[in-house]
């Protein structure tokens, strides 16, 4: 079975904080993604990488960046929380690019809070 | 532009079938999926589609039908258990997905 694991279920931060959100796979796939989700809004692409040290931006790459620096780990960062970013986010992983090997398999979320 | 249109809710009563439906469109198409997400919990796969048809799987069922950018999702003899958010996503090229904003499946007894 595919796990994706997420360093937090619940985080709870202030305004102006620098916020890292990290994600682990145990299936050695190429691809990792970021997404946050919220009412009404559906699932939102933020950022993704296809390699190591590679990143794509997604829909809402806004006040986010991220990092990968092993195969296995995708890390986002809020540069400095807001209110805004207060949202549920999800890390999702996918072993390849072509037909069924796109599936994208998620973690558990990790919901955020911005005070 | 790219869009992918399901609708926001669903009611229906366990035994039941229930269709819900997906249009997308997109600039490109390598497949659809559809994804399972109860409420608090990270979605989950449930099928994927690239060529026109039917795919079944067990009490679930999808469709694809690309010349028309529609799809469905069929869930028969509903249990209560399925009640749940149901995501309709469209590969179009490449790597990432693109999402529809889900629908959401109330199941009574």
């Amino acid at each position: 079975d595919v796990k994706v694991t997420q360093s937090s279920r619940y985080l709870v931060k202030r305004t102006g904080e620098k916020v890292f959100l990290e994600c682990v796979q145990d299936m050695d796939h190429e691809n990792m993604f970021w997404y946050r989700q919220d009412p009404g809004l559906g699932l939102r692409l933020i950022y993704f990488s296809y390699d190591v040290k590679m990143k794509e931006k997604g829909d809402i790459p806004e006040g986010y960046s991220v990092s990968r620096e092993k195969k296995e780990r995708f890390s986002l960062i809020l540069e400095s929380a807001s209110t805004n970013q207060t949202s549920m986010y999800l890390c999702a992983s996918s072993f390849g690019t072509s037909g069924s090997t796109d599936t994208q398999y998620f973690g558990p979320g990790t919901r955020l809070t911005v005070l | 532009g790219q869009n992918i249109d399901q609708p926001t809710e669903m009611t229906a009563t366990e035994g039941a079938i229930v269709q819900i439906n997906c249009t997308y469109q997109t600039s490109g198409f390598n497949g659809l999926f559809w994804y399972q997400q109860h409420a608090g919990e990270a979605p989950t796969f449930l099928s994927y589609n690239v060529l026109d048809g039917l795919e079944e799987k067990g009490r679930f069922s999808s469709f694809l039908s690309r010349s028309k950018g529609y799809s469905y999702l069929l869930l028969k003899e509903l249990q209560m258990k399925d009640s749940a958010s149901y995501l309709c996503a469209v590969n179009q090229a490449g790597t990432a997905l693109i999402f529809g904003k889900g629908t959401t499946l109330s199941v009574s007894s």
